[in-house]
């Protein structure tokens, strides 16, 4: 069975510092996702990794892929309060991406 | 407006009750999706569906039905609700590329009581 692991599951940071949220699975996949969810709303796609040594940013956001460590890493780099929300990890075991493993989640507190 | 769509937003029901979650999509996508978020326990894979013709159960399938009456529609039924299943409730699409990424609905507070 595949778990998806996070950690920190909360995290609160101040305005303009730096922070990594880790992602661990158990079985081999090379895709993996992050998304974000804003309190009370939807889920909505930040990043796609595909492949080994997959590196993708976006703004203050930086997720990175090691397929042999079966480790995710989303970097936060000077953090602002519009971060604030909860994100997630999903892992695709089936390389079709049609059934993906949810972890619980990082709930991203910035403070200003 | 939104490109996937869920009805009702909110739904209070009784124990024993049936009750259907509606989903509809614009996004001309033939994968659809229904999850269930609990707190602490991230989002969960209930049924999902490649096409018209394909259903398949996802990893918590018990307890639930589902309807694909069109490409753009699906639908989860909890035939006899029960207070577990009090949840928030996401129907998602997907299109067939190599990246897959889930384009989500606002959601359905369910609560049974």
């Amino acid at each position: 069975e595949l778990k998806v692991e996070q950690n920190p599951l909360f995290l609160s940071m101040q305005e303009g510092k730096n922070y990594t949220i880790y992602c661990n699975y158990s079985t081999t996949s090379d895709r993996l996702y992050w998304y974000r969810q804003d309190p009370g709303k939807s889920l909505e796609s930040l990043f796609v990794l595909l492949s080994n040594g997959a590196v993708k940013q976006e703004g203050r956001l930086m997720a990175s892929l090691d397929t042999k460590a079966r480790l995710s890493t989303l970097h936060i780099t000077a953090a602002v309060h519009d971060l604030s929300a909860t994100y997630f990890c999903a892992v695709d075991k089936t390389g079709t991406a049609s059934k993906l493993t949810f972890g619980t989640g990082t709930r991203l507190q910035v403070t200003l | 407006d939104a490109d996937v769509t869920q009805t009702p937003r909110n739904r209070i029901t009784k124990t024993g009750k049936r009750i259907m979650l509606e989903c509809s999509q614009t996004k001309g996508h033939d994968r659809m999706y229904w999850y269930r978020q609990d707190p602490g326990l991230g989002l969960r894979l209930i049924y999902y569906s490649f096409d018209v013709k394909d259903i398949n159960k996802g990893e918590i399938s018990d307890g639930y039905s589902v309807s694909r009456q069109a490409q753009a529609k699906f639908s989860l039924s909890l035939e006899s609700a029960i207070p577990n299943q009090t949840a928030l409730y996401f129907c998602a699409t997907s299109d067939p590329t190599p990246e897959g990424k889930l384009f989500f609905g606002s959601g359905t507070q369910l609560s049974v009581l």
